[in-house]
């Protein structure tokens, strides 16, 4: 199966950039999905397809995806900005759905 | 406005059974492909089956693939999730999740409020 390995936390300080990364085999050449996920909610959708901003979701979201790494950056992070991130992609060759581990995010 | 409600969680003994339902409304539920994502208690989100738009393409995880089956039922705008023979590491929420696109597996754009699953003696 397809993995995806993220790191399990990012600290950052309010205003300040932070940037959760997505590892897998040649990611770049597949789409990926990033969520959010506070607790005891069900996950929304932050990017699509990469880079794609849903209705409703801040500027302040952003990604980018090459080589072996996609990229989740939120500038001027807020507080209500602390969650989980998970990503996400669908692996092709095998008929499968994966995510990542997930990154908690803390605001400091 | 799009709504998927799960229900039929509760608690279960390994090897029993459970069936699982997602109840649509808001939306052409038959044009659109659903699937079912788990996540167990203060775990990550793992991926479990998708169903295609007609029921024609089904596809699962390896950690459920022999013991799950996915269904829907386009006239009741539900589908479905059999368990069969669990164990208790499928304790999880359980969340259905739709499509965004008609054209393609994933992203979700609508979820669930998910439905609690606990498996043990």
């Amino acid at each position: 199966s397809y993995v995806l390995t993220q790191p399990p936390s990012v600290s950052v300080a309010p205003g300040e950039t932070a940037r959760i990364t997505c590892g897998g085999n040649t990611i770049g050449s597949k789409s990926v999905h990033w969520y959010q996920q506070r607790p005891g909610q069900a996950p929304i959708l932050v990017i699509s397809f990469d880079s794609d901003r849903p209705s409703g979701i801040p500027e302040r979201f952003s990604a980018s995806n090459s080589g072996d790494t996609a990229t989740l950056t939120i500038s001027r992070v807020e507080a209500g900005d602390e969650a989980d991130y998970f990503c996400q992609v669908w692996d092709s060759p095998n008929d499968h759905g994966a995510f990542g581990g997930g990154t908690k995010l803390t605001v400091l | 406005q799009v709504q998927l409600v799960e229900s039929g969680g509760g608690v279960v003994q390994p090897g029993r059974s459970l069936r699982l339902s997602c109840a649509a409304s808001g939306f052409m539920f038959r044009s659109y492909s659903l699937h079912w994502v788990r996540q167990a208690p203060g775990k990550g989100l793992e991926w479990v089956t998708v169903i295609s738009y007609d029921g024609s393409n089904k596809y699962y995880a390896d950690s459920v693939k022999g013991r799950f089956t996915v269904s829907r039922d386009n006239s009741k705008n539900t589908m479905y999730l059999q368990m069969n023979s669990l164990r208790p590491e499928d304790t999880a929420i359980y969340y259905c999740a739709r499509d965004l696109q008609i054209s393609t597996w994933f992203p979700f754009d609508h979820w669930g409020q998910g439905t609690l699953v606990t498996v043990s003696s």
